[in-house]
This record gives C-alpha cells, sequence and structure tokens, in this order.
C-alpha cells in the first residue's frame, strides 16, 4: 500500500520567515495531493490540494509543489504569522483506490512573534 | 453550509465494554470516512461508506465496525475496548464526484 513520509516534525521559524514541509510518498498510482491544517482540539482543516496533472499551486501565501517523477510533494508557507502555528500534514490518495486518504507523520509549526 | 459535525466530541470508557460514534456529513455529501488519530499512529484510515456501502476499508480488526444511513449520516462502533482503542476518531465527508474530504471535529474517547 501507499506509505507517506513527511518531514521535518517540527519547525520553528521567526514572524515573516518562510516554512517549507516536505512529502514523498511510495505508490505512483496516487493522484490527489491534499494539505491539512490541524490546531489544537480541532479536526484537520483542508488548506491546500494538488492534483498529479498540475506541477505548483498558490493561494496567496501557501503554495504546494509536485514532482511526479521523484514522487514528491512540498508545502510553502510564505510570510509566516503566529496562527499560521499549527500541525501540517500531507496526504496521498488514488481514485482507483477508493480515495483513501494515507497521511504523512505531521509537522509541528511554531511561528515565533 | 454546515459543516461536518461529530456527536458525542468527548467518551470515556472502561475496558471490555463498546462505544458507538456519529457523524453527519456536509449536506450533499453522500461519502463518509472515518480515522483514527493516535501520537503513535498518526492519522489511519478506518473505512468508508457511499451510499449505505461500504466501499474501502482499512487495515483494522473485525471490533471496528461503521455503517451508514439512508440520509448519509454514518456511525461507527468499537466492541471489547482495548487501553490502545483512547485516540481521536474523525470523519470526513466528500462528494461522490470529487477527491476533497472535509473533516470534523473528532471524538476523542478515552478508554480506562
Amino acid at each position: 500500500g501507499e506509505n507517506v513520509e513527511q518531514h521535518p516534525s517540527t519547525l520553528s521559524v521567526q514572524e515573516g520567515d518562510s516554512a517549507v514541509i516536505k512529502c514523498t510518498y511510495s505508490d505512483s498510482a496516487s493522484n490527489y495531493f491534499p494539505w491539512y491544517k490541524q490546531e489544537l482540539g480541532k479536526g484537520p482543516q483542508l488548506i491546500i490540494d494538488i492534483r498529479s496533472n498540475v506541477g505548483e499551486k498558490k493561494d496567496q501565501r501557501i503554495a504546494v509543489t509536485l514532482n511526479k517523477t521523484a514522487k514528491h510533494f512540498s508545502l510553502h508557507i510564505t510570510e509566516t504569522q503566529p496562527e499560521d502555528s499549527a500541525v501540517y500534514f500531507c496526504a496521498a490518495s488514488q481514485k482507483a483506490a477508493g480515495n483513501k486518504l494515507t497521511f504523512g507523520g505531521g509537522t509541528r509549526v511554531l511561528v515565533k512573534p | 453550509k454546515a459543516g461536518v459535525t461529530q456527536t458525542p466530541r468527548y467518551l470515556i470508557k472502561t475496558r471490555g465494554q463498546q462505544v458507538t460514534l456519529s457523524c453527519s456529513p456536509i449536506s450533499g455529501h453522500r461519502s463518509v470516512s472515518w480515522y483514527q488519530q493516535t501520537p503513535g499512529q498518526g492519522l489511519q484510515f478506518l473505512f468508508e461508506y457511499f451510499s449505505e456501502t461500504q466501499r474501502n476499508k482499512g487495515n483494522f480488526p473485525g471490533r471496528f465496525s461503521g455503517r451508514q444511513f439512508s440520509n448519509s449520516r454514518s456511525e461507527m462502533n468499537v466492541s471489547t475496548l482495548e487501553l490502545g482503542d483512547s485516540a481521536l476518531y474523525l470523519c470526513a465527508s466528500r462528494t461522490s464526484e470529487a477527491e476533497t474530504q472535509y473533516f470534523g471535529p473528532g471524538t476523542r474517547l478515552l478508554v480506562l
């Protein structure tokens, strides 16, 4: 089955700096890659997603890049703010496998004011 | 639109008991998936229901089961609870056409 690895497990950045989280996946058939943000006491919230026919997607301060050949994808957050502090999860899925999400282990991001 | 709702939000049970958790998907979403989140294993897929039928199942023992009703609401049941079942149980819903899953706030289960 699919395996998703996520790095780093913790990330501390100064407010205003950029944060980058990287994920690799094992199954080349995976074609959908969402990113979720989870705050304390809440469920994961979708922040951005990308499909395998696209190499990059941007939404304001957040961008995701996908390299299908290398089987890795990354989340970039620019101009970080204290409210960006949370745990971020990458995931992968494929329609053929019923769209079940396989998650990475998570990255705890702390933005220091 | 209202988001995914889950009840109860918190539960305390003892070993050997059983528990039923409930999930109401976003209006119009017919697919409901369940995930278990623990510090050690992370987020793991339990099962997915669509139109009252289980379409996909993760690698969990038969003590974990679920069902979906005609209004798309779903329940999951865990029988003969073990200490290791303590976790945050998350429900996610999506439309039949899209891959995007939207999560509820979860039910935190503590087994003593």
